[in-house]
């Protein structure tokens, strides 16, 4: 079965800072999707960033970006520039490639990031 | 296009009573996926329904089930409550199930059972 960890249940930010969360993961899959959710107080969760497992290129979004190491199954999210508004509880997700586990989403316990003015 | 709505927001039931919990995905999207968010558990999946049938589920008991309408709607039933099954449930939907797609989230239903 498919685990998602984050060990970092709350980190702190100085406004316009970097940050980064980490996520490690255990699969035997060879193919998979790994996913950044934000969840504000307000308790939308909102997607921020998606890396497909067979691309070696981490991707971006913005002030977003992951440092993807498949070898290691460890799966970074680094916020640049870091706003008030980037204060949420950030969850790590895993889902299988493929058709029968598509839908199943495997979360990390969170996040929760404090961005300090 | 509307987001991913959830009704109702708020719920207060009584322990051994039944719930109905609604999620209207977003148009033209056919997968919606439940999740069960709880402070000591997490985020856990529920089941994924896609046009109509469902496709996958996650460890919980049969109290815990679920439909899907023609519109793509989708229901969420738990029978007998338990204090435990307060939480915050939430949907999420997509558009295609089987190949890469991302999942939308609503707003959250919070259940709480006294």
């Amino acid at each position: 079965a498919q685990t998602v960890t984050q060990s970092q249940p709350e980190m702190s930010v100085q406004e316009a800072e970097t940050v980064t969360l980490s996520c490690t993961y255990d699969t035997s899959e060879s193919d998979y999707y790994l996913f950044w959710y934000k969840q504000p107080p307000s308790r939308q969760m909102i997607l921020v960033i998606r890396q497909e497992a067979y691309k070696q290129q981490n991707a971006t979004e913005n002030r977003f970006s992951v440092n993807f190491q498949k070898a290691a199954k460890s799966f970074s999210l680094k916020i640049s520039d870091s706003q008030l508004g980037d204060a949420a509880m950030y969850f790590c997700a895993y889902r299988s490639y493929g058709s029968g586990n598509t839908g199943k989403l495997i979360f990390g316990q969170g996040t929760t990031l404090q961005v300090k003015p | 296009k509307a987001g991913v709505t959830q009704t109702p927001r708020y719920l207060i039931k009584t322990r051994g009573q039944q719930v109905t919990l609604s999620c209207s995905p977003i148009s033209g999207h056919r997968s919606v996926s439940w999740y069960q968010q709880t402070p000591g558990q997490g985020l856990q999946f529920l089941f994924e329904y896609f046009s109509e049938t469902q496709r996958n589920k996650g460890n919980f008991p049969g109290r815990f089930s679920g439909r899907q309408f023609s519109n793509s709607r989708s229901e969420m039933n738990v029978s007998t409550l338990e204090l435990g099954d307060s939480a915050l449930y939430l949907c999420a939907s997509s558009f295609v199930s089987g190949i890469a797609y991302e999942q939308y989230f609503g707003p959250g239903t919070r259940l709480t059972v006294t």
